[in-house]
C-alpha cells in the first residue's frame, strides 16, 4: 500500500465550478499535510498547508482534512484555467521529517 | 531573490559517466532533500540531511550519493550513471519542524543514454 494516494485524473472541470480533489494516507501517526500545485515542467509549489481536523480557507482554496478517516481534499473554488495543473498531496510524519507524495491528480478547467 | 538554485537545468549523459548535480539554497533551512519525479510514480525521496554533517537514505537511494558540508549546499552525485536514472530531480529544503513545508528547486532534468 502506498503511504499517499490520489486519483490520478484527469479531473475536468468547467470554468466557475468547485473542484475537489481527494488524498488518503496509510500512516495514522502522520501530522502535517500539504497540497502543492504542479504546471507541467515546472516545480511544486505550495498552496496549502493543514495540520488539524477540519478546514481551513485561503481565498479560493480550502484544504479539508479529516484524520480518523485518514483523508485530506482541497477544494478549488470558482475554478479558473489558470488553476489547471497537477495538484500533488504531501504528508510528513513527525520525528522523521520525511515527506511522501501522492502521484497527483491531473487537473483540467475548460473555459 | 531567497529560494533554492539547481545546477544545471538538464544535462544529457552517457551511461557510465560519472555526474553532480548542484543545490544551494539561501533560507538557512536546517534541512535538505533530493527528489527524482518519474511520470506515473510521482516524488520519490532518494537521500535527504537533517542538518550539515549528516545525510540519510530515502527511499530510492542506490546509486546515488550525497554529502552536505554546509548548512547551504547539498550536492548529488551518480557516481556511474545508468539509463534508469533519466529523470527529473528535485532538490528542496525545509525547517526542521514538521509543520514546515517544503520548498523547491526548479529541477535538473538528466537523460542518460
Amino acid at each position: 500500500q502506498k503511504e499517499v494516494e490520489q486519483n490520478s485524473g484527469p479531473l475536468s472541470v468547467p470554468e466557475g465550478a468547485i473542484a475537489s480533489l481527494n488524498c488518503t494516507y496509510s500512516d495514522r501517526v502522520s501530522q502535517s499535510f500539504f497540497w502543492y500545485r504542479q504546471y507541467s515542467g515546472k516545480s511544486p509549489e505550495l498552496i496549502m498547508s493543514i495540520y488539524s481536523n477540519g478546514d481551513k480557507e485561503d481565498g479560493r482554496f480550502t484544504a479539508q482534512l479529516n484524520k480518523a478517516s485518514q483523508y485530506v481534499s482541497l477544494l478549488i473554488r470558482d475554478s479558473q484555467p489558470s488553476d489547471s495543473a497537477t495538484y500533488l498531496c504531501a504528508v510528513n510524519r513527525d520525528n522523521f521529517n520525511k515527506f511522501y507524495f501522492g502521484s497527483g491528480t491531473k487537473l483540467n478547467v475548460k473555459p | 531573490i531567497a529560494g533554492i538554485t539547481q545546477a544545471p537545468t538538464s544535462q544529457i549523459l552517457a551511461a557510465g559517466r560519472r555526474m553532480t548535480l548542484r543545490c544551494t539554497q539561501d533560507m538557512r533551512h536546517n534541512a535538505m532533500y533530493w527528489y527524482r519525479q518519474d511520470l506515473g510514480l510521482g516524488l520519490r525521496l532518494i537521500h535527504y540531511s537533517n542538518t550539515a554533517g549528516t545525510t540519510g537514505k530515502g527511499e530510492v537511494p542506490d546509486g546515488y550519493s550525497v554529502s552536505r558540508a554546509n548548512t547551504d549546499d547539498f550536492p548529488l552525485t551518480l557516481a556511474s550513471a545508468v539509463p534508469s536514472q533519466t529523470s527529473v530531480y528535485f532538490c528542496a529544503s525545509s525547517d526542521l519542524d514538521s509543520n514546515s513545508p517544503l520548498h523547491f528547486g526548479n529541477g535538473t532534468r538528466l537523460t542518460v543514454t
